[in-house]
């Protein structure tokens, strides 16, 4: 039963640190997304990646995220410098390209907190 | 861009009565609508989806229907379970880059509805 998986699960770290979350999508699946849950504003999308490339960064604060796709295997997440408001669930998902197939498999997530 | 709005916030149930839970999107190019469970701790999991060519889809005791003209999808659990207890999430296709490319564009997500079987 194939899995995306996200790394770390936790992590803790001080304001104005950098972090980075890293996501194994599902092998196969072309489409990548990274959402942000948080108690008050839900699920937000940040950004999703098709074929490596970038679609859709709109949701992301671009003065300290930077997302990125290595490679077909790994997406990243950077947050530099990290600040107290960062601190939530940061989930990747992703997504076979088909036409007609529109399920997003969501990883574990990385839950951030940021002192 | 596609707003998707989601009611109740919190919903009660007693054990074996049914839940309904109830969405409206504002894009109406949208065309795919899926909900989504998540238990405490874990992440969104897929339970049921529906594409704008159909009214109503139904999988065991969940069922979902898509009313396109008023631009609203609910999701219904029958025989509920203690099990069925989660935050359930619906969500719409955002306008996309489908004019470019089909398939997997991007979700708005409602807030969710946190859902509470009461033995």
């Amino acid at each position: 039963d194939a899995r995306v998986t996200q790394t770390p699960r936790h992590k803790v770290t001080e304001m104005g640190q950098e972090v980075t979350m890293r996501c194994q999508p599902i092998l196969g699946h072309n489409t990548v997304f990274w959402y942000r849950q948080t108690m008050m504003q839900g699920l937000e999308l940040l950004a999703y990646f098709r074929n490596r490339a970038p679609l859709d960064d709109s949701g992301m604060p671009k003065d300290r995220f930077s997302a990125e796709m290595p490679d077909a295997t790994l997406a990243t997440l950077k947050i530099q410098p990290s600040e107290p408001r960062d601190s939530a669930v940061y989930f990747c998902a992703s997504g076979p390209q088909r036409e007609g197939t529109d399920t997003q498999y969501f990883g574990p997530g990385t839950r951030l907190t940021v002192l | 861009g596609e707003n998707v709005e989601q009611h109740p916030s919190t919903l009660s149930v007693q054990e074996g009565d049914s839940a309904v839970i109830k969405c409206t999107y504002s894009d109406s190019a949208s065309n795919y609508f899926p909900w989504y469970k998540q238990e405490l701790g874990k992440r969104p999991q897929l339970i049921i989806d529906i594409r704008s060519n159909v009214g109503e889809k139904k999988d065991q005791r969940i069922a979902v229907t898509l009313n396109k003209t008023a631009k609203h999808f609910s999701l219904h659990i029958t025989e509920t379970q203690p099990e069925d207890s989660a935050v359930y999430f619906c969500a719409a296709t955002g306008p996309g880059t489908r004019a470019l490319t089909f398939g997997n564009e991007k979700l708005t997500f409602g807030t969710g509805t946190r859902l509470t079987i009461i033995p």
